[in-house]
This record gives structure tokens, sequence and C-alpha cells, in this order.
């Protein structure tokens, strides 16, 4: 069965230092992977997926994540964290046809 | 694009009584998906629909927990009767079709949040 670990519940940084969310997941077969933010009150909006070929992932609002098989890691990374970055991230896991099962999240806090 | 409505947004009900959230996904989107997000917790699958039919709702606590998908489109998730444990936020989803998403995407509704006292 897929199953999704995310390190830290909770990850503070001052803004303009580097953001690090982590993300292990398990599956028996190459997966689908994705990264989702939830800004309070919202819904999930994708910042990024990787479904196959390069494994270094662009998203949106300067966000990247390396999908490394032999680690079974997506960790998502920011060079330089905004303000605006504060909300919660989550990492989900899909094998082809099955289900989107999500990781816990990380709630992301930036001090000014 | 229209987004993925849901209605209503907040809902205060007692335990024991029941509770109907609605869903109307992005027009065109075969698959629809009902989540529970438990404060604190990732969202979990209740169900998912292909078109009208059910493709898994092995998640679904039947005893209390129905949802229906009529003519394909909208789709109505009814809890009855209501216990303490069930307030969370209700999230609807709509991709094109199940196959498609991973490359596609899935687009979220902005949830209903559920406090059942």
């Amino acid at each position: 069965a897929q199953s999704v670990t995310q390190l830290g519940s909770h990850v503070s940084v001052s803004e303009g230092a580097l953001v690090l969310l982590r993300c292990n997941y398990s599956s028996s077969v190459p997966p689908y992977l994705f990264w989702y933010v939830q800004y309070p009150n919202q819904g999930l909006q994708l910042l990024l997926k990787y479904t196959t070929g390069a494994t270094l992932v662009k998203g949106i609002n300067g966000f990247e994540a390396e999908f490394k098989k032999s680690e079974t890691s997506f960790h998502l990374t920011k060079p330089s964290a905004h303000m605006s970055d504060a909300a919660e991230y989550f990492c989900a896991v899909q094998e082809y046809g099955n289900k989107l099962v999500f990781g816990a999240g990380t709630i992301l806090r930036v001090k000014s | 694009e229209a987004g993925v409505a849901q209605s209503p947004r907040y809902k205060i009900i007692e335990k024991r009584q029941s509770v109907a959230f609605w869903c109307n996904p992005i027009s065109g989107h075969a698959t629809l998906y009902w989540y529970q997000q438990i404060l604190g917790q990732g969202p979990k699958l209740l169900i998912q629909f292909q078109n009208n039919g059910v493709v898994d709702d092995s998640q679904l606590p039947k005893d209390r927990f129905s949802a229906e998908r009529l003519k394909g489109v909208d789709s109505t998730l009814k809890i009855q009767p209501a216990k303490l444990e069930d307030s969370a936020v209700y999230l609807c989803a709509s991709s094109p079709e199940q196959y498609r998403a991973p490359n596609y995407g899935y687009t979220f509704g902005s949830g209903t949040r559920l406090t059942v006292v």
C-alpha cells in the first residue's frame, strides 16, 4: 500500500532563508508525486508534480522538488522564503490508476 | 474556467443530526472525489466517482455516510447521523478522468468545514 511521510509537522524559517520540506513515500511501482499548498480556509492548490521524465521539477512561486528513486524521496525546496509562503504543504503519491494518498502535512512559518 | 464549487462553506450541527454537502465539478471532468480532512491530518479519500459510477468507496463509513452523483455532474455527500468525530473539512476535487489525472492534475474546491457539537 502506498504511504507518505512528511518529516516535521511544523517548519519555521526566516524570510529570505532556504525552505526545505521533506517527503518520503512508499510505493511498489514508480509513482506519480505531488506537492500541494493550502492557505487558511482554502482548498488545495497544486504546486508541482512529477509523473515521468526529468527528476527535478519546477513549480509555481519559485518552488521545486527532486524525485530521488533510490531514497524514495520528493523533498520540496525554495531558495528564499517569502512571508506569503506561510501555509500548510502536503505531499501526495499516486500509483497509476489508483487513488491519491496524502501525507499529514507540514505547516511552514516564515519569520520576519 | 470556473473552479470546483462547494456549498455550504461552514456548517455546525449537533451530533445525531444529518447534513449534506454539495459539489459542482469543473465542466467536463469525468472524475469526482470527496476527501475528508481532519484537523492536523492530510486529506483522506472517502469516495471516487467516474461519471455517475463509484470507482472506490472503500474508506467511506457506509453505515452513516452516503454519496451520489446523479447524471455524472454534481454530487452530494450526506452524513446521517453525525458523530463528533465527523468534524472535519470535506473537500471535493475533480479531474478529466481517472487515468489522465496525474498529468492533468486534480482541482480542489474550497471545502466545507463541518463542526459537530
